[in-house]
């Protein structure tokens, strides 16, 4: 079983919806959470990073933990044809190790 | 605008060849990685690096060799390339987990 499963892509959703990301992990070590946009043909740029349970908002996204469940979400409001990218979860444990553990990608589609 | 580079973008080679893809950061951060990356699979850690002189293979198993003679260096060397090695490398650096990775655009590989 993977430490992170990520919902397989991909998503289409017609500009100004609501999008959900979500991925499940294994490891209740884990304590940092992030989610990384990365567009086609580019490395991934960190997006949201959060440490503790509960929501996380930045503009038009927001992060959500849920550690009990072992479960985060990236949510997208309003989303726009730039929104279109492959998002990826990424968590680490305790420690500064340094090391993250990503998921596999959702891929995103916001049609015009 | 990105502070870790990598060289070359694009890069054909046929099978046999030695070949070292560079990176180099100008944070100063002690921690580099190199990930492989195909399409619709998660990033996997084929090598890190903790500071200089300090070097140590990820998770997935891989041919390539790394070196960290400098900290704002981290190259990858294939010593004979092969097929199987096409892939997107991607490198990455950072200050621990608590601030996630910066990532460079990474190398796309054919190898032919």
């Amino acid at each position: 079983q993977k430490e992170v499963e990520q919902d397989p892509g991909p998503l289409s959703v017609p500009e100004g919806a609501i999008v959900s990301l979500n991925c499940t992990y294994s490891n209740s070590a884990f304590q940092y959470f992030m989610w990384y946009r990365q567009y086609s043909r580019k490395g991934p740029e960190l997006l949201m990073y959060t440490y503790s349970s509960g929501n996380k908002e930045d503009g038009r996204f927001t992060a959500q933990v849920d550690k009990s469940s072992k479960y985060i979400s990236l949510f997208i409001r309003d989303s726009q044809p730039s929104d279109s990218a492959t998002y990826l979860c990424a968590m680490s444990g305790a420690g500064n190790t340094g090391k993250l553990i990503f998921g596999q990608g959702t891929t995103l589609q916001v049609k015009p | 605008e990105a502070d870790i580079y990598q060289t070359p973008r694009y890069l054909v080679i046929g099978t046999g060849k030695k070949i070292t893809l560079e990176c180099s950061q100008t944070m100063g951060h002690d921690k580099m990685y190199w990930y492989q990356q195909d399409p619709g699979m998660e990033l996997h850690l084929i090598h890190y690096s903790y500071g200089v002189n300090s070097t140590e293979k990820g998770d997935l198993s891989s041919e390539s060799t790394v070196s960290r003679i400098r900290t704002e260096h981290f190259p990858l060397t294939l010593e004979s390339a092969r097929p199987s090695h096409t892939s997107q490398y991607l490198c990455a650096s950072s200050e621990g987990s608590l601030w996630g990775y910066t990532f460079g655009s990474g190398t796309r590989l054919t190898v032919v």
